[in-house]
């Protein structure tokens, strides 16, 4: 069954430094997401992407955090002068279509800001 | 804003016992519900779905039906296994833009 990678599973990163996570959603999917979930929290949604654009970011999603599909295949999660309160685990999301159809995720990037 | 509310773990059961984990929603629209599961080291898997009123979403077991009239879509299985230990979340998407709201997850944790 196809499914959507992650890479890294883990990363550590000094407070301040850029991080960018990826991603490869299913190859026929054409929505594209990011959750986070911090320790003990809920999973939060973050943002959408279609059709090489944000459908919707949510107040998480800043200035400091920006998405990209810079070829066929990747999507990436680039998070800019991380925080100590961005270490999280990162999941990447994709679905067929937007209208109610389930989302298929990866098994995320855990996210250590030191 | 919409969102999700979820029983409370750890739960912990004995193997073949009932298992009920409830959940309820609150949204303006018609939204879809789901439930996903956590296995400990992976990522999030769905469990199942129901996309109108009064549908039954089930697979390996599990069951969960839409219920409009007390906003609910309590998960259950007769009877658990360990392999079913795991964190299980239940979700709402709207229609409109497909974003997932969760709820907090219920640990379970099943005892041979």
């Amino acid at each position: 069954e196809p499914e959507v990678t992650q890479t890294p599973s883990h990363q550590v990163t000094q407070m301040g430094q850029e991080v960018i996570l990826r991603c490869v959603p299913i190859s026929n999917h054409l929505y594209f997401y990011w959750y986070r979930q911090i320790l003990g929290q809920k999973v939060e949604f973050l943002v959408s992407f279609y059709n090489n654009e944000i459908s919707e970011k949510s107040e998480i999603f800043d200035d400091q955090f920006s998405v990209e599909r810079p070829d066929g295949s990747n999507f990436t999660l680039k998070i800019r002068s991380t925080k100590l309160e961005d270490s999280a685990m990162y999941f990447c999301a994709s679905s067929v279509t937007a209208s109610n159809q389930p989302q298929h995720f990866g098994d995320g990037t855990r996210l250590s800001i030191l | 804003g919409d969102s999700v509310t979820q029983m409370e773990g750890p739960v912990t059961l004995s193997e073949e016992a009932f298992l009920t984990i409830n959940c309820t929603y609150t949204a303006t629209g018609y939204p879809s519900l789901f439930w996903y599961v956590q296995y400990p080291g992976e990522g999030l898997q769905l469990l199942l779905k129901a996309t109108k009123a009064d549908d039954k979403g089930s697979n390996k077991g599990f069951e969960a039906t839409y219920r409009k009239e007390t906003t609910s879509f309590h998960l259950e299985k007769g009877s658990v296994q360990v392999s079913d230990s795991a964190v299980y979340f239940c979700a709402l998407s709207d229609g409109a833009t497909n974003k997932l709201i969760f709820g907090t997850g219920t640990l379970l944790a099943v005892q041979p």
